[in-house]
């Protein structure tokens, strides 16, 4: 199975910060990489597909990137409703997620 | 409006019954053509990708980790998914979420999530 893994396991940032979290897959996935932000007892909310495609709503304060093995997620200005769990998931076969990244207020 | 509900979860008990059948009923869509997903999320840890089934019910992936003991299926009619599980472990408990497939790039829609316990 392809492996996915992301840095930081924690991110500690201020309102205003610019943010980046990585996601490295074990083999080539080519694009097929989604990102999704979940907060507790909540449902994980779909971000970006495609490595870079911004889903309809998300704010274009969310960009990604990447091809290949390694992807990023970016958040050009951390805004408070943004402290939250971000997982990168693989949707190239079988699905799988990364272990994910919380990101806290410093 | 898309929604997904789950139900079916529960405490499950060594020594009883291992199986659980969870739902996951669907409106605001047209559920015959989507491709559906269960995700499970193990108390206080990260997501899991568990199974998947396509738009009409012919073709199944599962997770190594719940292979020979899961089973998703889906009624196009009642507009409801499934997930038979059988062998329950301890390491089964999580909550389990229903999601919509979006064109096999994401998943756009999620439940609320079901509560499994498997525990003496």
């Amino acid at each position: 199975d392809i492996q996915m893994t992301q840095s930081p396991s924690t991110l500690s940032a201020s309102v205003g910060d610019r943010v980046t979290i990585t996601c490295r897959a074990s083999q080539s996935i080519s694009r097929w990489l989604a990102w999704y932000q979940q907060k507790p007892g909540k449902a994980p909310k779909l971000l970006i597909y495609k490595a870079s495609t911004l889903e309809s709503g998300v704010p274009s304060r969310f960009s990604g990137s990447g091809s290949g093995t390694e992807f990023t997620l970016t958040i050009s200005s951390l805004q408070p409703d943004d402290f939250a769990t971000y997982y990168c998931q693989q949707c190239y076969s079988p699905w799988t997620f990364g272990q994910g990244t919380n990101v806290e207020i410093k | 409006e898309v929604q997904l509900v789950e139900s079916g979860g529960g405490l499950v008990q060594p020594g009883g019954s291992l199986s659980l059948r969870l739902s996951c009923a669907a409106s605001g869509f047209t559920f015959s053509s989507y491709w559906m997903h269960w995700v499970r999320q193990a108390p206080g840890k990260g997501l899991l990708w568990v199974s998947r089934i396509n738009s009409d019910g012919s073709r199944t992936d599962y997770a190594d980790s719940v292979k020979g003991r899961f089973t998703i299926s889906r009624d196009n009619a009642k507009n409801t998914l499934y997930l038979q599980m059988n062998s329950l472990r301890a390491e089964d408990t999580a909550v389990y979420f229903c999601a919509r497939d979006y064109r096999e790039m994401a998943l756009d829609y999620w439940g609320q999530g079901t509560l499994v316990t498997v525990s003496s």
